[in-house]
């Protein structure tokens, strides 16, 4: 089992609808979580970070938590084709070093 | 104005040649990481160094090469021995003092290494 695993995609969504991506992930101690967003031939941007279990807002952007299912999500609402990326998925991993484990990342593209 | 720089932006290489990448922060972050990202791939952890004068091997080691002597630069050697080195590098920083698990990880720009 990856640590960290992600639909590939593509998640093909219609502009102004509300987009899913999903994230699961296999450490149970991991405390520290985080969506970053990838424009095609461009480094990775943070756009979330989630430490408790619940939501998080952050203006489009929701990200949720639950650590008993191990499982992290972001919502995007009022998707627009500007949103159009790849979105990795990223874990905290604590084994002497401290490093971020990434998702394969999922292909996500806005339709006009 | 802070931030992470990488260079060069494209860098090609021929076969049997070492080259080396740069990478330097101004962000006073003692943690930072490399990274290789193939077309369509995720992120593979190549090497990382928590503190100056230190570092460890990540998942794809073999045929890379670093050093850490200085906190602010953490570059990176791609040496003949890396059979397939055409893939695009990533450097990344973040602190790692106070409450680490809260600690943001911030990347470069990249350089995209082609092997001719």
């Amino acid at each position: 089992q990856k640590e960290v695993e992600q639909n590939s995609g593509p998640l093909s969504v219609p502009e102004g609808a509300i987009a899913s991506l999903n994230c699961t992930y296999s450490d149970r101690v991991s405390q520290s979580f985080f969506w970053y967003r990838q424009y095609s031939g461009k480094s990775p941007e943070l756009i979330m970070s989630i430490y408790s279990n619940g939501d998080k807002e952050d203006g489009r952007f929701t990200a949720q938590l639950n650590k008993a299912s191990q499982y992290v999500s972001l919502l995007i609402r009022d998707s627009q084709p500007s949103d159009s990326a790849t979105y990795l998925c990223a874990v905290l991993i604590i084994q002497g070093a401290q490093k971020l484990v990434f998702g394969q990342g999922t292909r996500l593209t806005i339709n006009p | 104005d802070g931030g992470i720089t990488q260079s060069p932006k494209y860098l090609f290489r021929k076969e049997g040649q070492n080259v080396t990448l740069s990478c330097e922060q101004n962000l006073n972050h003692d943690a930072m990481y490399w990274y290789r990202q193939d077309p369509g791939q995720g992120l593979r952890l190549i090497y990382y160094s928590q503190i100056v004068n230190d570092f460890q091997k990540g998942d794809i080691a073999e045929g890379y090469s670093v050093s850490r002597e200085k906190k602010e630069s953490f570059p990176l050697t791609v040496t003949s021995a890396q059979k397939n080195p055409t893939a695009f590098y990533l450097c990344a920083s973040r602190p790692t003092s106070g409450a680490y698990s809260y600690n943001e990880q911030f990347f470069g720009p990249g350089t995209r290494l082609t092997v001719l």
